[in-house]
């Protein structure tokens, strides 16, 4: 069974950094493409960064609204992703999910809090 | 960006009856067009891909077509469970981008 478990969410201040951590079970991660979406309380979803798999080397790419603040990374040797946030600001107030090829699995989401 | 627009933006409807939403794409996404449904406090579900296919365990009563920039989502024999938001997104060039959702709910 495909298991994608989040963590690291919680309350920062602005300007402050927070890692996320996506935990993949039940698939080889790295044939897979992973993919970090948020949605900000009552709205839509964002798309806002990939990981690519093993042959395409791990290779990223990057939301414009994040690029230059957010860093997808993976670690394949203990099939987790990351999402490294910097530079938080309050609308990147949001529930951030890790999702696997672009939508067909999703993890239950990690809510992350931006607020003096 | 490819900005995708969905209509209408909510549907009040029956169970029973027939539901269809669009989805339009400001630019052409080949085949990669995905629907999602979502419920309120939970992580969106993948109900198609690629256009029109169904992945394992969703009803036949749901179904996707279009083609280019235009697309849609149909749902046949609306169930309770049925109400929900759905999203449409492209996956053919970065960003990937959703539409806005369209929320179906009970009439």
């Amino acid at each position: 069974e495909v298991q994608l478990v989040e963590s690291g969410g919680g309350l920062v201040q602005p300007g402050g950094s927070l890692r996320l951590s996506c935990a993949a079970s039940g698939f080889t991660f790295s044939d897979h493409y992973m993919d970090w979406v948020r949605q900000a309380p009552g709205k839509g979803l964002e798309w806002i960064g990939r990981s690519r798999n093993a042959a395409d080397r791990y290779t990223t790419e990057h939301a414009a609204s994040v690029r230059g603040r957010f860093t997808v990374s993976r670690d394949a040797s203990k099939n987790s992703v990351s999402l490294h946030m910097n530079s938080l600001r309050t609308d990147d107030t949001a529930v951030y999910y890790c999702v696997r090829d672009a939508g067909s699995y999703w993890g239950q989401g990690t809510l992350v809090t931006v607020s003096s | 960006d490819n900005q995708m627009t969905q209509s209408p933006s909510s549907v009040s409807a029956s169970v029973g009856d027939r539901v269809t939403i669009t989805c339009r794409a400001s630019q052409d996404v080949t085949r990669w067009l995905a629907w999602y449904q979502q419920k309120p406090g939970k992580a969106p579900k993948l109900l198609i891909y690629a256009v029109s296919n169904l992945p394992s365990g969703v009803p036949s009563r749901f179904s996707g077509s279009g083609s280019g920039t235009h697309f849609t989502l149909t749902i046949d024999n609306l169930q309770s469970e049925d109400f929900a938001t759905y999203y449409c997104q492209q996956a053919d060039t970065f960003p990937f981008t959703f539409g806005p959702g369209t929320k179906v709910d009970i009439k």
